[in-house]
């Protein structure tokens, strides 16, 4: 079956500007979570859902930063008036039990 | 305190060796652990995961899990060249379904 998939694949941005990523979860999945991996480091834990709730917002960096899956399928993080440092990799997970299945990420470069 | 922490590497092994990879954590209450390989630009994949105190044997991998020391290992037997990639540990956070990554081992298995 279709594995995650991340859309878009690659966005560069001016500084300032908003940007939505996009995620589309193994179909049955329940759980959804978004990490940030910087060169050179593990994936670094931002948010997650069950089905629509957000269950943990704690790794967002600052309140630019937000995410919704309003029907507990796909979800998008948003980055609101975005600066050169939320230049990273922007990686997607999901899962039906405890182990996650990571999509190919976005990679996000902010001019 | 880092709470999963990895040596970062290189690890360089020979071809047929035995590559003892290691991580510790700092959660007592951490329950599930995580292996995940990432070849460079590519995505995290999960090799194994152990949750019981003890060696879990899948293939040429074994994850050991001891914890009373709080320390998780992933032994690769025969490696091949194939194997060179960079290993990361994942330790749940406890009562939530919360992951947290080391920064990952680098290995290079040369021929």
């Amino acid at each position: 079956g279709a594995g995650v998939s991340q859309s878009p694949r690659y966005k560069v941005t001016k500084r300032g500007q908003d940007v939505a990523l996009r995620c589309d979860p193994i179909s049955g999945h329940v759980s959804l979570y978004w990490y940030r991996q910087a060169l050179g480091q593990g994936p670094e834990f931002l948010t997650y859902f069950n089905y629509e709730a957000q269950q943990d917002k704690s790794g967002l960096p600052n309140d630019r930063f937000s995410a919704e899956r309003p029907e507990g399928s796909i979800s998008t993080l948003t980055i609101q008036r975005t600066e050169q440092r939320d230049s990273a990799m922007y990686r997607c997970a999901s899962s039906s039990q405890e182990t996650q299945y990571f999509g190919p990420g976005t990679r996000l470069l902010v001019l | 305190q880092k709470e999963v922490e990895q040596n970062s590497g290189p690890l360089s092994v020979p071809e047929g060796a035995i590559a003892s990879l290691n991580c510790t954590y700092s959660d007592r209450g951490s329950q599930s652990f995580f292996w995940y390989r990432q070849y460079s630009g590519k995505s995290p994949e999960l090799i194994m995961f152990i949750y019981s105190n003890g060696d879990k044997e899948d293939g040429r991998f074994t994850a050991q899990l001891n914890k009373a020391s709080q320390y998780v290992s992933l032994l690769i037997r025969d490696s091949q060249p194939s194997d060179s990639a960079t290993y990361l540990c994942a330790v749940n956070i406890q009562n939530t379904d919360k992951l947290i990554f080391g920064t990952g081992t680098r290995l290079q298995v040369f021929p």
